[in-house]
């Protein structure tokens, strides 16, 4: 079975702060990484993808695989209260399968 | 902009019934999926499917099915529903890479 973890949290950090937050995936035919974020009572929504090994820029969130390693972690930077949610990492291979998320709250 | 909706955001049945979940998407993507989400465990996918007619088993498929006879609904089956399959049901669609998935509002089953 694929599996995909995360830690497991809850991680809180101040206001400006950086998050980081971990996923390892345990299929290495696994072909792209996603990192979604939801609130509570929503739905999630995507934040950010990636499929090279590397880092990946998108203005305040940067993720970063690591294939050897089966390793892909979000970084938030200048961490904003509004950044409080649920981040989920997912794995695509011939479907999306989801870590169970890690709580993220950012004290002001 | 309403891109995936579910029929119901609530719902409540009894412990026998049979339940029909529905779920439509206008973005005339080949992939929907159906996943239950539940505290601590996260989104655990119970089906998919890549195409009209087609179907796939995800980790947690016993006590479900389902149903794609139009590309853009997907229907997830509870055959006689139980009280373990009380659970926060979310559908999504996505193109073929994965890299544009989006998800419904989510139902909120309850079976008593």
């Amino acid at each position: 079975q694929k599996e995909v973890e995360q830690n497991s949290g809850p991680l809180s950090v101040p206001e400006g702060a950086i998050a980081s937050l971990n996923c390892t995936y345990s299929d290495r035919g696994s072909q792209s990484f996603f990192w979604y974020r939801q609130y509570s009572g929503k739905s999630p929504e995507l934040i950010m993808f990636i499929y090279s090994n590397g880092d990946k820029e998108d203005g305040r969130f940067t993720a970063q695989l690591n294939k050897a390693s089966q390793y892909v972690s979000l970084l938030i930077r200048d961490s904003q209260p509004s950044d409080s949610a649920t981040y989920l990492c997912a794995v695509w291979e011939r479907d999306m399968r989801f870590g169970a998320g890690t709580r993220l709250t950012v004290k002001p | 902009d309403v891109k995936v909706t579910q029929s119901s955001r609530y719902l409540v049945k009894r412990t026998g019934e049979k339940v029909f979940l529905e779920c439509v998407q206008d973005m005339d993507h080949e992939n929907m999926f159906w996943y239950r989400q539940d505290p601590g465990l996260g989104l655990r996918l119970i089906y998919f499917s890549y195409d009209v007619k087609m179907k796939e088993k995800g980790d947690i498929p016993e006590g479900y099915s389902v149903s794609r006879e139009k590309k853009e609904r997907f229907s997830l089956i509870l055959e006689s529903a139980s009280t373990n399959q009380t659970s926060m049901y979310l559908c999504a669609s996505s193109s073929p890479s994965g890299d544009e998935q989006y998800f419904g509002p989510g139902t909120r089953l309850t079976v008593t």
